[in-house]
Order: structure tokens, then C-alpha cells, then sequence
């Protein structure tokens, strides 16, 4: 069975520092992976996914993701966090030929000015 | 243009009761599907449907049922509340061609409050 652990319930940054939370999946093969963030009061939105081909993912708000299969990760960077970035996210993946998703438990990011 | 409406916000209900949740799609949508997700956790998913019937289904018992109707919009039921019911309840909608998570819109969300 698939599984998703996102290390770090709660990441703390400077505005104008690199971002990065971590996500770690186990599936017997490569899956799909993504990103998610969810503001208070609302539903999820996606950031990036993978689901072939290149490994390096750009996202929407200037957030990327790379695909290391051999340390099975799939971790979201930022170059420079924004005080509108501070967000609930979680990552999930999928297993090829499965469409359900199964979520991490996700990580709060901190923006402090 | 709408996105996915949810009704109602907020809920809360007692141990043994029933609850009803609704979700509207989003326009050009006819799947629906829901999750569970409890506080501090990832969003876990219920089930699936389309063309009115279930499609699929997650870890859930018996006691969650749905259903959706001839306008695609849908129902979330469930029976015999437990404390552990607490949770803030998602629905998402997708266009049958496109199955994965990531063409999946999602609500704000209906808050369950179990007592």
C-alpha cells in the first residue's frame, strides 16, 4: 500500500528565504506525485504534479518540486517566501493505474516578516 | 463562473445522529468525489461518483453513503454519527475524462462537529 510522510509538521521562514518541505512516498512503482496548498476556510488547490517525463515540476507561485526516485522524494521548494505563502501543504501521490489519492498529513509553512 | 459550492459551512450534530452534506460542481463538471479530512490530518477519500453511481471507494464503513442526482450535483450521508466524525468534509469535481486528483476542484468545505 502507498504511503506519504511529509517531515516537519510545521516549517518556520523568513520572508525572502528558501522554503523547502520535504515529502517522502513509498509505492511498489513510481507514482504520481503532487503538491497542494490550502489557505484557511478553503478547499485545496494544486501547486505542481508528476507524472512523467522530466523531474524538475514547476508549479504555480513560483514553487517547483523534484522527483528523486532512487530516495523516493518529492520536495517543494522556494527560492524566496512571500508572507502570502504561508499556507497548509500537503503532498499526496497516486498509484498508476489507482485514482485514488492518498495525502500526507500535511505541513503549515510560517512566514515570519 | 461558480466553482464548487458547498452547503452547509458549519454542522453540528450528536452522537447517533444522521447528517446530509451537499456539494454543487463546477460548471461543465459531473464528477464528484468527497473526503474526509480531520484536524491535523491529509484529506482521506470517501468515494467517487459519476453517472449517479458510486465509481469508487476508500477506507470508509457502510455508515458513509452518497448519492448524486440528474443535475450531477451530489449527497454525502452519514449515519450513525461518532465522535471520530468530526472532520471538515471536501468535495471535489472533475470532467469524467480526467480521473486523477490534479483536475479535481475542490470546495471550501462543510465542518462536522460531532458531540
Amino acid at each position: 500500500a502507498q504511503s506519504v510522510t511529509q517531515l516537519g509538521s510545521h516549517v518556520s521562514v523568513s520572508e525572502g528565504a528558501l522554503v523547502l518541505l520535504r515529502c517522502n512516498y513509498s509505492s511498489s512503482v513510481p507514482p504520481y506525485l503532487f503538491w497542494y496548498v490550502q489557505y484557511p476556510n478553503q478547499g485545496l488547490q494544486l501547486l505542481l504534479k508528476y507524472t512523467t517525463g522530466a523531474t524538475l515540476v514547476k508549479g504555480i507561485n513560483g514553487f517547483e518540486a523534484e522527483f528523486k526516485k532512487s530516495e523516493t522524494s518529492f520536495h517543494l521548494t522556494k527560492p524566496s517566501a512571500h508572507m502570502s505563502d504561508a499556507a497548509e501543504y500537503f503532498c499526496a501521490v497516486t498509484e498508476r493505474g489507482s485514482y485514488i489519492p492518498t495525502f500526507g498529513r500535511g505541513t503549515s509553512l510560517i512566514v515570519h516578516p | 463562473d461558480a466553482g464548487v459550492t458547498q452547503s452547509p459551512t458549519h454542522l453540528i450534530k450528536t452522537r447517533g445522529q444522521q447528517v446530509t452534506l451537499r456539494c454543487s460542481p463546477k460548471s461543465g463538471h459531473d464528477t464528484v468525489s468527497w473526503y474526509q479530512q480531520a484536524l491535523g490530518q491529509g484529506p482521506q477519500f470517501i468515494f467517487q461518483y459519476y453517472e449517479e453511481e458510486e465509481r469508487q471507494r476508500g477506507n470508509f464503513p457502510d455508515r458513509f453513503s452518497g448519492h448524486q442526482f440528474p443535475n450531477y450535483s451530489s449527497e454525502l450521508n452519514v449515519n450513525a454519527l461518532l465522535l471520530g466524525d468530526s472532520a471538515l468534509y471536501l468535495c471535489a469535481s472533475s470532467r469524467p475524462d480526467s480521473q486523477l486528483i490534479d483536475t479535481q476542484y475542490f470546495g471550501p468545505g462543510t465542518r462536522l462537529t460531532v458531540l
